[in-house]
């Protein structure tokens, strides 16, 4: 079945580091990829979506492109914030329409 | 810009009682979907709703059970509640049902019910 592989946390990283946060996905036809961010306590938040491949989705200063030939959808970022200390979960729109999502990655940006 | 509505937003039960969760969709979205997070987990799909009918069944309990109101709000019905219940409750909606061999929709999610069972 459709499933989501994301490096496992957590992730810590100093304030303006580089960030990447893994993600490869299985499914059949042609998904629609997802990150989510959780903040402490709070709930799910789209961060960023792509519909087909080589699409780029980016918000936030976050990217993420679709790549088909290696079934990736990798987040990144050019430099990281405190205020960017979160769950990272990547996702996608698998069959019947529900959302299958990976592990999660839990960031901690140190300042 | 309206969001999904879920109450309560936090909830206190004990072992072997029944709880009652709401999720209000964005307006005019028709497909309403269940997604339970245990700690430390990554949420689990457990039930969707097109147009008032059940539309995809996930690893939801028998002790569960959900429907969609002619308003298209839903509610998530759990009954003898156990310690493993405890978890955040999400509601997503959309308004484009996936098509066959295509994915083209979006779900927008709700702040979640903290369920609480002691």
């Amino acid at each position: 079945g459709d499933s989501v592989t994301q490096m496992e946390g957590p992730v810590t990283l100093s304030e303006e580091a580089f960030l990447t946060i893994n993600c490869t996905y299985t499914a059949t036809g042609y998904p629609s990829l997802f990150w989510y961010v959780q903040y402490p306590g709070e709930g799910l938040q789209l961060l960023l979506k792509a519909t087909k491949a080589d699409d780029k989705g980016s918000n936030k200063g976050f990217e993420a492109t679709y790549r088909k030939e290696t079934t990736s959808f990798h987040l990144e970022k050019g430099s990281v914030q405190v205020s960017d200390s979160a769950v990272y979960f990547c996702a996608l729109g698998g069959r019947d329409d529900k959302i299958i999502f990976g592990k999660g990655t839990r960031l901690h940006i140190l300042p | 810009a309206a969001g999904v509505i879920q109450s309560p937003r936090h909830l206190i039960k004990e072992k072997r009682e029944t709880a009652t969760l709401k999720c209000y969709p964005i307006p005019r979205h028709d497909t309403v979907y269940w997604y339970q997070q245990g700690p430390g987990q990554d949420p689990q799909f457990l039930i969707s709703f097109y147009e008032k009918m059940q539309s995809d069944k996930g690893s939801i309990p028998d002790r569960f059970s959900a429907q969609q109101f002619s308003d298209y709000h839903s509610e998530l019905n759990m009954s003898s509640l156990e310690l493993g219940d405890s978890a955040l409750y999400f509601c997503a909606s959309s308004s484009e049902r996936g098509l066959a061999g295509g994915r083209r929709y979006e779900q927008y999610f709700g702040p979640g019910t903290r369920l609480t069972v002691t």
